[in-house]
């Protein structure tokens, strides 16, 4: 059974600081997700990664995947209070469907002045 | 443009009782994909249409719930029986069947149902 686990869970930040997220999954994937989630709002898609050493950047936030390990990181840069809302990361199963995205349990992030 | 729609907003309804939750997916999507989220918890997996037929239902957790989307476009998510453990919020996603090869999936606001 593929488990999707992210820490931390909770995350209290001061604006300025730079932090990262964690994302381990335990069998093999062929793409990995970011979302970001205000409460009470829908999930909003950051970022798909499709292969081992893929990067990509948006603003503040950085997303890197490495395949071999069953590891994705979430890099915040110099956070902002804008940023606070909890991010998950889903993966989609080596040879699964199209909709069978496995997500973990969401790292809630609060970023103070 | 407008983006996925659900209704109801919010349901609460009493054990023992059938609801349907509609699902509009943003025009054009071929895919829909039912998602389950509890408290503190990320999405669970429920159906994935890929237009009129389920793709892969293999989340559903039993035969009380059953979705359909009979003209390829609208979703319907039926709950027989409902029971309290069913209380979560259920979400609706669409995509593009490829979108460069990479399929993003488009949330709606979700339907929160309490089941009392």
């Amino acid at each position: 059974e593929l488990k999707v686990e992210q820490n931390p869970l909770f995350l209290s930040m001061q604006e300025g600081k730079n932090y990262t997220i964690y994302c381990n999954y335990s069998t093999t994937s062929d793409r990995l997700y970011w979302y970001r989630q205000d409460p009470g709002k829908s999930l909003e898609s950051l970022f798909v990664l499709l292969s081992n050493g893929a990067v990509k950047q948006e603003g503040r936030l950085m997303a890197s995947l490495d395949t071999k390990a069953r590891l994705s990181t979430l890099h915040i840069t110099a956070a902002v209070h804008d940023l606070s809302a909890t991010y998950f990361c889903a993966v989609r199963p080596y040879g699964g469907s199209q909709g069978n995205l496995i997500f973990g349990k969401g790292t809630k992030l609060s970023v103070k002045p | 443009g407008a983006g996925v729609s659900q209704t109801p907003s919010n349901k609460v309804t009493e054990k023992g009782k059938y609801v349907e939750l509609r699902c509009d997916p943003i025009s054009g999507h071929t895919a829909l994909y039912w998602y389950r989220q509890s408290l503190g918890q990320g999405p669970e997996f429920l159906i994935y249409f890929q237009g009129t037929g389920a793709a892969d239902d293999s989340g559903l957790p039993n035969d009380r719930f059953f979705a359909v989307r009979p003209e390829g476009s609208v979703s319907t998510l039926k709950i027989q029986r409902t029971e309290r453990g069913d209380s979560a919020v259920y979400l609706c996603a669409s995509s593009l069947t490829f979108t460069r090869g990479v399929e993003t999936q488009y949330f709606g606001p979700g339907t929160r149902l309490l089941v009392l």
